[in-house]
């Protein structure tokens, strides 16, 4: 089977960097990807790393260590469009994923 | 380019009936997976299906079951509903099971309440 662990909320101030941190037990691995989801919406992509090392996309960025089974999502330059929800998912074979139960992110002015 | 479209938005059954969510992938895709989520709680998945087959399963009871039809649209029926049943169900669509760089596409979901 398969675990996710991150954090269940995390507050920050707009224009500051908040990192979101998530670890996994998995039994198959091919990688690690990003989601968030505002109130009432569907998730949306963010990130994906296959492979250890940083993955920069604008604003957003992802890191993954596989040897520590650890990844994060860093968020920089928070705007208040930020607030959402944001979830780690382990992809398995055939393209399936298992998501972690999701950090809620609130950004104040 | 319309994405991953779901019907209906929100329903309303009573324990013991039966539903059917319906959802049509994004223009391109052909494999749709089901996911459930449970209010503040990740999704948690049900099945995928590619070429009109169940293709992989997560931990759900028979009760739930699918369908897929040539142009890629998909079904998920859930018989004798339990209050527990009650969730978000994400539709979401990829390119193929063993294209793993495709990300999932999300539809909004179709809210289900079992009263």
């Amino acid at each position: 089977g398969q675990s996710l662990e991150q954090p269940s909320e995390v507050t920050a101030v707009e224009g500051a960097i908040v990192q979101i941190n998530c670890t996994y037990q998995t039994s198959g691995f091919y990688g690690l990807s990003w989601y968030q989801q505002h109130d009432g919406g569907a998730p949306t992509f963010l990130s994906y790393n296959a492979l250890d090392g940083l993955e920069e996309t604008g604003r957003f960025s992802s890191f993954l260590s596989r040897s520590d089974s650890y990844g994060y999502l860093l968020l920089q330059e928070l705007q208040m469009k930020d607030s959402a929800s944001y979830f780690c998912a382990v992809k398995g074979a055939g393209n399936m994923l298992t998501f972690g139960g999701g950090t809620r992110l609130m950004v104040k002015p | 380019d319309a994405g991953v479209t779901q019907s209906p938005t929100h329903l309303i059954k009573t324990r013991g009936q039966q539903v059917t969510l319906r959802c049509s992938p994004k223009s391109g895709h052909d494999t749709v997976s089901w996911y459930q989520q449970a209010l503040g709680q990740g999704p948690q998945f049900i099945f995928q299906y590619y070429e009109e087959e169940e293709r992989q399963r997560g931990n759900f009871p028979d009760r739930f079951s699918g369908h897929q039809f040539p142009n890629y649209s998909s079904e998920l029926n859930v018989n004798a509903l339990l209050l527990g049943d009650s969730a978000l169900y994400l539709c979401a669509s990829s390119l193929g099971p063993t294209t793993r760089n495709s990300p999932l596409h999300f539809g909004n979901g179709t809210r289900l309440t079992v009263t």
